[in-house]
């Protein structure tokens, strides 16, 4: 079975600062790998996806994310904060195509002025 | 293109008492979710449609819970009784279908928020 670990429930940045939020999975076949964000009291919001092909995958808002399969890896970047990227964003992996998703518990990104 | 539509998006009821909550996919989509996500936790599946069917609910407490999804549209989840463990936010989620098969990404609703007192 799959599995997520997000490292570090939250993550504190200053405004203007690199974002880096760590994901590591686990799976028998080659995933699937998401990340969503999550707004208070709001659904999932999908930032990007890495399906097959090319490894460094960018979404919105200026987030981007790179599958490493040698280190089980999918860790989310931005190189400049902004305030309004305050939210707790989820890492999720499919064990090979769209399918249940499998999260991991989350961090809270919090951005300081 | 509207999304995925859950209501209501809050409810608070004492313990023991039934609740339903109720989610309308996006237009076209064979495939519907129901997730249950505890606070400060990730969503973790209940059961999952495809069309009218129930393919996995492997992790859906059947003692007190229960879901339908008539016609292959709407859904219905409903607990009863409720106990206090049950507070949390119930995320409903829906995919299309692909031309080669299988399912597409999924775009999930706004939740209900549930608090058993």
């Amino acid at each position: 079975a799959q599995s997520v670990t997000q490292l570090g429930s939250h993550v504190s940045v200053s405004e203007g600062a690199l974002v880096l939020l760590r994901c590591n999975y686990s799976s028998s076949v080659p995933p699937y790998l998401f990340w969503y964000v999550q707004y208070p009291n709001q659904g999932l919001q999908l930032l990007l996806k890495y399906t097959t092909g090319a490894t460094l995958v960018k979404g919105i808002n200026g987030f981007e994310a790179e599958f490493k399969k040698s280190e089980t890896s999918f860790h989310l970047t931005k190189p400049s904060a902004h305030m309004s990227d305050a939210a707790e964003y989820f890492c999720a992996v499919t064990e090979g195509g769209y399918s249940t998703l499998t999260f991991g518990k989350g961090t809270m990104l919090l951005v300081s002025p | 293109e509207a999304g995925v539509v859950q209501s209501p998006r809050y409810k608070i009821i004492e313990k023991k008492q039934p609740v339903a909550f109720w989610c309308n996919p996006i237009s076209g989509h064979n495939t519907l979710y129901w997730y249950l996500q505890n606070l400060g936790q990730g969503p973790e599946l209940l059961i999952r449609y495809e069309n009218e069917e129930a393919v996995d609910d492997s992790q859906l407490p059947k003692d007190r819970f229960s879901a339908e999804r008539l016609k292959g549209v709407d859904s219905t989840l409903k607990i009863q009784p409720a106990e206090l463990g049950d507070s949390a936010v119930y995320l409903c989620a829906s995919s299309p279908m692909l031309a080669g098969g299988g399912t597409g990404e999924q775009f999930f609703g706004p939740g209900t928020r549930l608090t058993v007192l």
